[in-house]
């Protein structure tokens, strides 16, 4: 068990409301991640945090902001959620340095209609 | 710039067969090398990994995969699967170098769903 907990794990939105999806960590690990997972793409890097107010973007970062403002928690905010944006999330964290290895939370679900 | 081809999308086989699902990467640098298994409703787990020395390295559920450097690929492997081996498996890159744009950074292919037959 890494510590990685996400909320909320289900959510339907409309479109063009805000969404911030949450990622907390209790390991006090320097990077976190966050993905998305579609059928036929398998996971695609959103942003990326390597420390407190340090985060850059991955891939597929338009539409996407994120922020972390303390160790543990890193946010993921649609401004203005659309429906390409309909995915599950997943959050990870990677663990000591060196061995590149990420651990995964549980992932949460989102349905922009 | 790093990059991940499964050449499977998915991959049908019987209870006690053995399994190849094949993994092909790109890269400007050189790399670590993952695979994850991910259950149905599920997270996404670590199989194995390569980071350096031995070519053929061995994971969890009596997985293997072995690098090929010269040819770019991660194979995995089992000698004899299991129903409960059903699940989408993922391999994924990272480059090594600490100061490339590639390090701290997973690239993953686009998955291969293993299904286990009786």
């Amino acid at each position: 068990d890494a510590g990685i907990t996400q909320s909320p794990r289900h959510k339907v939105t409309e479109t063009g409301t805000p969404v911030t999806l949450r990622c907390h960590q209790t390991e006090n690990h320097r990077y976190m991640y966050w993905y998305r997972q579609d059928p036929g793409h398998g996971l695609r890097l959103i942003h990326y945090s390597y420390g407190v107010k340090d985060t850059d973007k991955g891939e597929v970062s338009d539409g996407y902001s994120v922020s972390r403002s303390k160790t543990e928690d890193f946010l993921l905010t649609l401004e203005s959620a659309t429906s390409s944006q309909t995915s599950v999330y997943f959050c990870a964290i990677r663990a000591g340095t060196g061995t590149g290895e990420l651990f995964f939370g549980e992932g949460s679900r989102l349905t922009v209609l | 710039a790093q990059s991940v081809t499964q050449l499977d999308s998915q991959v049908p086989v019987f209870e006690e067969a053995p399994v190849e699902l094949r993994c092909n990467y790109s890269s400007s640098v050189s790399v670590y090398l993952f695979w994850y298994v991910q259950y149905p409703n599920q997270g996404l787990q670590l199989l194995l990994k390569y980071l350096s020395g031995s070519t053929l390295v061995k994971g969890i559920n009596g997985f293997e995969a072995e690098f090929n450097k010269s040819q770019t690929s991660f194979h995995l492997r089992k000698p004899s699967v299991h129903i409960s081996d059903t699940a989408e498996y993922f391999c994924a890159v990272m480059g090594d170098y600490a100061g490339g744009t590639s390090y701290g950074k997973l690239t993953f292919g686009q998955g291969t769903i293993l299904t286990v037959h009786p």
